[in-house]
């Protein structure tokens, strides 16, 4: 298994609160990514990375911040949890060209 | 804009039957079409790439099929084991971001 470890694996928290999910790669792959998966939908891209510092928007972005201060970590914050954010957040990283490998996943539910 | 879409959203077969799944895609400037199985609960785990119109990869009971407008994974006498959500992506132009499908469930019965 490609070394992506996310934590937490399973979180409730209530509405208003701020949360953040951590995703750390031992792969030393440049680009990093934070989807989320909701039933009926694809995966759908929230933030991306592709390198220290450098991130950008996803398609659903909205509500959500991400920092990578290293190579091997990159945190996705909900700034203030809305029950529309339950869902299960995957995070993956790839090199440029080259497949994606995923996380087992974190499960959100906001109450 | 890109879209990618896969069918039947469901399929239940028996064991030892073969059948497709399809990922039909609109996109100019393909880079890349990539497979994955997804079982419960976990993350999606990476089967194949494809890049150009006419490639095949196989693994196992898996074959996976590129056009220039769709893609086939192809199972052959499949086993309860193989039973999954498979997941295809696109990726294009100067984006390297991948566009997902919804999937197709997969379920085998011994």
């Amino acid at each position: 298994d490609a070394g992506i470890t996310q934590s937490p694996r399973h979180k409730v928290t209530e509405t208003g609160t701020p949360v953040t999910l951590r995703c750390h790669q031992t792969e030393n792959h440049r680009y990093m990514y934070w989807y989320r998966q909701d039933p009926g939908h694809g995966l759908r891209l929230i933030h991306y990375s592709y390198g220290v510092k450098d991130t950008d928007k996803g398609e659903v972005s909205d509500g959500y911040s991400v920092s990578r201060s290293k190579t091997e970590d990159f945190l996705l914050t909900l700034e203030s949890a809305t029950s529309s954010q339950t869902s299960v957040y995957f995070c993956a990283i790839s090199g440029r060209d080259s497949e994606a490998f995923f996380g087992q996943g974190t499960r959100l539910t906001v109450v | 804009e890109v879209q990618v879409t896969q069918s039947p959203e469901a399929l239940r077969l028996q064991e030892g039957e073969s059948s497709s799944l399809n990922c039909s895609y609109t996109v100019s400037g393909l880079r890349g079409l990539f497979w994955y199985r997804q079982d419960p609960g976990k993350g999606p785990e990476f089967l194949f790439t494809l890049y150009s119109a006419g490639e095949e990869k196989e693994k196992e009971r898996l074959k996976a099929t590129l056009t220039k407008k769709e893609s086939f994974l192809h199972i052959t006498a499949p086993k309860p084991e193989d039973s999954a959500t498979y997941l295809c992506a696109v990726q294009a132009g100067s984006n390297y971001q991948l566009i997902w499908g919804a999937g197709t469930k997969l379920i085998i019965k011994p």
